[in-house]
């Protein structure tokens, strides 16, 4: 099945620098990558997706890059502010309806 | 819509019990999950369905069963509770071509 790995597992910056969360995934059929944000003790959120058709998406401060042939994709957030602190997951899937395998996580801290 | 729901959110059962976790979602979405959450650790694939009256393992399933006998709801049954099942537990839904919509979580320890 596809294996899905993130880092870094933990990421401190200041408040206003960028952040950028990386992914890598190992079935070249995985066309649909979203992810999801985790306050403490609530349930994820979805964020950003993008699928394989497209290189990159922005929303706001949000954006993310996929490279198919590396087989990587990343999340980039900018001007980060403190209730940008959370746990960020990543994920690939490989149709609709199939599961989300999804990364071990990465815990940012957003310092004021 | 209320989304995806469950219950109940916090639960201590002791070694050996038994109890069924509730997830009902009311978007008509043919696929459902069920995901574990150890602390610190990913999100673990138990069980999921893509429609009524279909179901299939995922990578964590022993010591779980499931059912699905209609679209909406999707519940997760622990026999003979151990401490390893001690998590949060996630059940989820998707439409056709979007992302999960997650429910809020039930915390379960085993003591």
């Amino acid at each position: 099945g596809e294996n899905v790995e993130q880092h870094p597992s933990t990421l401190s910056v200041q408040e206003g620098d960028s952040a950028v969360i990386k992914c890598t995934y190992s079935d070249s059929a995985s066309n649909y990558f979203p992810w999801y944000k985790q306050e403490l003790g609530k349930r994820p959120q979805l964020i950003i997706d993008i699928r394989s058709n497209v290189g990159e998406k922005k929303d706001q401060r949000i954006a993310v890059t996929l490279n198919k042939t590396a087989k990587h994709f990343s999340l980039h957030i900018t001007e980060t502010q403190p209730e940008d602190s959370a746990v960020y997951f990543c994920a690939a899937s490989t149709g609709t309806g199939n599961q989300f395998y999804f990364g071990t996580g990465t815990s940012l801290t957003v310092i004021p | 819509n209320a989304g995806v729901t469950q219950t109940p959110k916090f639960r201590i059962l002791k070694i050996g019990q038994s109890m069924t976790l509730q997830c009902a979602q009311d978007m008509n979405h043919n696929y459902m999950y069920w995901y574990r959450q150890d602390p610190g650790m990913g999100l673990k694939l138990i069980y999921y369905s893509v429609g009524a009256g279909i179901t299939d393992k995922g990578e964590v399933p022993n010591g779980y069963n499931v059912s699905r006998s209609t679209t909406e709801d999707f519940p997760l049954r622990l026999e003979l509770a151990a401490p390893s099942q001690t998590s949060v537990y996630f059940c989820a839904s998707r439409g056709e071509a979007a992302g999960y919509t997650f429910g809020s979580g039930t915390r379960l320890t085993v003591v």
